[in-house]
């Protein structure tokens, strides 16, 4: 089955560090990934979605210049928070369907990154 | 804009019962789709079961089981035979019929919790 590996799984690090995380499509093709943020016992929230060579689309409420989010190849995406501090502590997770798939099939998800800003 | 909801917070249940999960959704369209999730304490997210919402016949997928009532906007999850694997954060889910299927988003509701004592 489709496997989308996400990376690194836990991050802690002090205020003011950039973070990257990896979002990597295993075995498919992926022109569209989706990236989250989840607070303990809280839902997914959308933050936004990444495109293949374009940029990035943010959803209501989402900083562009504080989720940096470069999708450079079909199988690879990057959500790089800059300057972070300790409320962007969190959950995050990423997602990706097949290129050419149909709206009834699942999204594909990462196992998330656990990030902790001291 | 679409909205899930999914009002019950926590629920619990006697392992080998049943438990009916609900959620309700609000939408304009009448083609779309209709997922639950799971969620571990591992927070892997896992597809438990979808629901195309042209079809009448409501989707089962073993022990799982979903009641679509497309007219009232109302998709409930059946799960039978309880396990203790079967703890774990619920989420449903709608997603948007789109034309390129690869971008359709999802919408998640807030969750449930579910405990299954032994």
């Amino acid at each position: 089955g489709a496997v989308v590996s996400q990376h690194p799984s836990r991050v802690i690090c002090k205020s003011g560090t950039s973070v990257k995380i990896e979002c990597r499509s295993l075995d498919f093709q992926a022109t569209t990934m989706f990236w989250y943020r989840q607070f303990p016992k809280q839902s997914l929230m959308l933050m936004a979605t990444s495109n293949e060579g374009s940029k990035a689309t943010y959803e209501q409420g989402v900083e562009k210049d504080k989720f940096l989010i470069n999708h450079a190849s079909l199988t690879l995406s990057t959500l790089t928070v800059t300057s972070a501090h300790p409320e962007d502590s969190s959950f995050y997770i990423c997602s990706a369907k097949d290129r050419g798939s149909f709206s009834n099939q699942p999204q594909h998800f990462g196992d998330g990154t656990r990030l902790s800003i001291l | 804009a679409q909205t899930v909801t999914q009002s019950q917070p926590e629920m619990s249940v006697q392992e080998a019962e049943t438990v009916t999960l609900s959620c309700t959704y609000d939408t304009s369209e009448s083609d779309y789709y209709l997922f639950w999730y799971k969620q571990p304490p591992s927070r892997q997210m896992i597809l438990v079961i979808r629901q195309e919402a042209y079809k009448q016949q409501n989707a089962t997928e073993n022990r799982f089981s979903v009641n679509f009532q497309k007219a009232a906007k109302s998709f409930s999850l059946k799960i039978s035979d309880s396990q203790l694997g079967d703890a774990a954060m619920y989420f449903c889910a709608y997603s948007p019929l789109e034309e390129d299927g690869a971008n359709s988003k999802l919408t998640f509701g807030k969750g449930i919790t579910l405990s299954v004592r032994p």
